[in-house]
């Protein structure tokens, strides 16, 4: 079956860096695109970013253009998020979600969520 | 970025209640519309994918309809576990945007 399982919650200084993983299991990692969404405590979501696991191909929410950096390894079947700069605002439950379409998109398969959590 | 706009922000309603919410976006978007149910502390879970068609293993209680610019998520019968936040999503335009979201209680 499908999975993806993310790594666990960090809490980070304002100014550090943080790494979230997503490994993907159940299907073939290099065929789907991996989308990443955000949620703030109490707010709606927002998406952060895209990548090809096939190629590397990246596209990024243009607020965190500069300070997001998307990557996959082929071989371990994850993808991995990484956020520099971090703010306040940047505290947030962080999702990866399979693309399960082709020509449409739609997110059909989703990580269990990873709290990262930027104390001001 | 499109913007996509829920209404209504917040509903109660009662078991075996007709639910519909609507979602409008500020520019066409044709069919790449898609509507996610998520409880607390859970990821979204996707119903509706291409503004009708239903995700595989998601109740028939639930469809979608719309194109363009104006859709719709009816639930013909609300359910207990039906209770929760609706969000449309479209997948147009990069970046995907959310709605904003509609919270369904229990009246």
């Amino acid at each position: 079956q499908v999975q993806l399982v993310q790594s666990g919650a960090e809490v980070k200084k304002p100014g550090a860096s943080v790494k979230v993983s997503c490994k993907a299991s159940g299907y073939t990692f290099t065929r789907y695109y991996i989308h990443w969404v955000r949620q703030a405590p109490g707010q709606g979501l927002e998406w952060v970013g895209k990548i090809d696991p096939s190629g590397g191909r990246t596209s990024y929410a243009q607020k965190l253009q500069g300070r997001i950096t998307m990557t996959r390894d082929t071989t371990r079947n994850t993808v991995y998020m990484d956020l520099s700069s971090l703010r306040s605002e940047d505290t947030a439950v962080y999702y990866c979600a399979r693309d399960g379409g082709g020509s449409i998109s739609y997110s059909d398969y989703w990580g269990q969520g990873t709290l990262v959590s930027v104390p001001s | 970025d499109i913007q996509m706009t829920q209404s209504p922000s917040s509903l109660s309603a009662s078991v075996g209640d007709r639910v519909t919410i609507t979602c409008r976006a500020s520019q066409t978007i044709s069919t790449s519309l898609n509507w996610f149910q998520q409880k607390p502390g859970k990821a979204p879970k996707l119903l509706i994918y291409a503004a009708s068609s239903l995700q595989s293993g998601v109740p028939s209680s639930f469809s979608g309809s719309g194109s363009g610019t104006d859709f719709t998520l009816t639930i013909a019968s609300l359910q207990p576990d039906d209770f929760a936040t609706y969000y449309c999503q479209q997948t147009f335009r990069i970046p995907q945007t959310f709605g904003q979201g509609t919270k369904v209680e229990i009246k």
